[in-house]
């Protein structure tokens, strides 16, 4: 099994430009996240799905737009990429359930917006 | 919003010593978890603590939880040079985990 995977690995935008970042899982997890981590900061939630079509806000959603069309893969959009948008975005995912599941992390994606 | 604090922020040992990390929060929590990165890479599990439990074992690591004074520990004992990596710890609300700032572990050899 490959987990969780991300692509791509390694990105940089102009400011104004547009992109999709993706995320696959292939542990048939139904909760599916994305969080961004900044320097000398732990991982802050940007938007999360429960499901298959199925989306919700976490911590820092603005600028950001998700879409879970497939229950392995999770998409997150920047339709307008800043400079504050220059971090390294991980996907996670987990089972259903109560709270106790622990999330599997993919290597993450590391963006840089000019 | 951060809902979890460590301390120190960063820790430096030598190998065979042991480290030991610390995590306050804010809230209730359904549990309380412990994570691992390595420079450069993702986030790995390394255990779970739930609120009703006030100690718990893997290997060598050893955490403690508090709900009284909102804190948790994590313990590592023995340490070795590969477990120089930053140390998260994560309250679980529901469906969501929030993350400290964490703690980077540095294991001289």
């Amino acid at each position: 099994n490959a987990g969780v995977t991300q692509t791509p690995k390694f990105r940089v935008l102009k400011t104004g430009q547009s992109m999709t970042l993706l995320c696959a899982q292939d542990m048939n997890h139904e909760y599916m996240y994305w969080y961004r981590q900044d320097p000398g900061m732990g991982l802050r939630l940007i938007h999360y799905s429960v499901g298959e079509g199925t989306t919700a806000k976490g911590e820092v959603p603005d600028g950001y737009n998700v879409s879970r069309l497939k229950k392995q893969n999770f998409l997150l959009g920047l339709e307008s990429a800043a400079p504050s948008q220059t971090s390294v975005y991980f996907c996670a995912s987990r089972k259903s359930g109560g709270p106790d599941n622990e999330q599997f992390f993919g290597p993450g994606t590391r963006l840089t917006v000019l | 919003s951060q809902q979890g604090e460590e301390d120190p922020q960063a820790l430096s040992i030598q190998e065979g010593e042991n480290a030991t990390m610390n995590c306050s929060y804010k809230t209730s929590i359904n549990n309380l978890q412990w994570y691992r990165q390595n420079s450069g890479r993702g986030l790995v599990h390394l255990i779970l603590i739930r609120s009703n439990e006030r100690e718990k074992h893997s290997g060598r690591l050893r955490v403690t939880l508090d709900t009284s004074k909102k804190s948790s520990s994590l313990l590592i004992t023995a340490s070795r040079a590969a477990d120089t990596a930053s140390y998260f710890c994560a309250t679980a609300v529901q469906r969501q985990l929030t993350f400290g700032s964490g703690t980077q572990l540095t294991v001289l050899p």
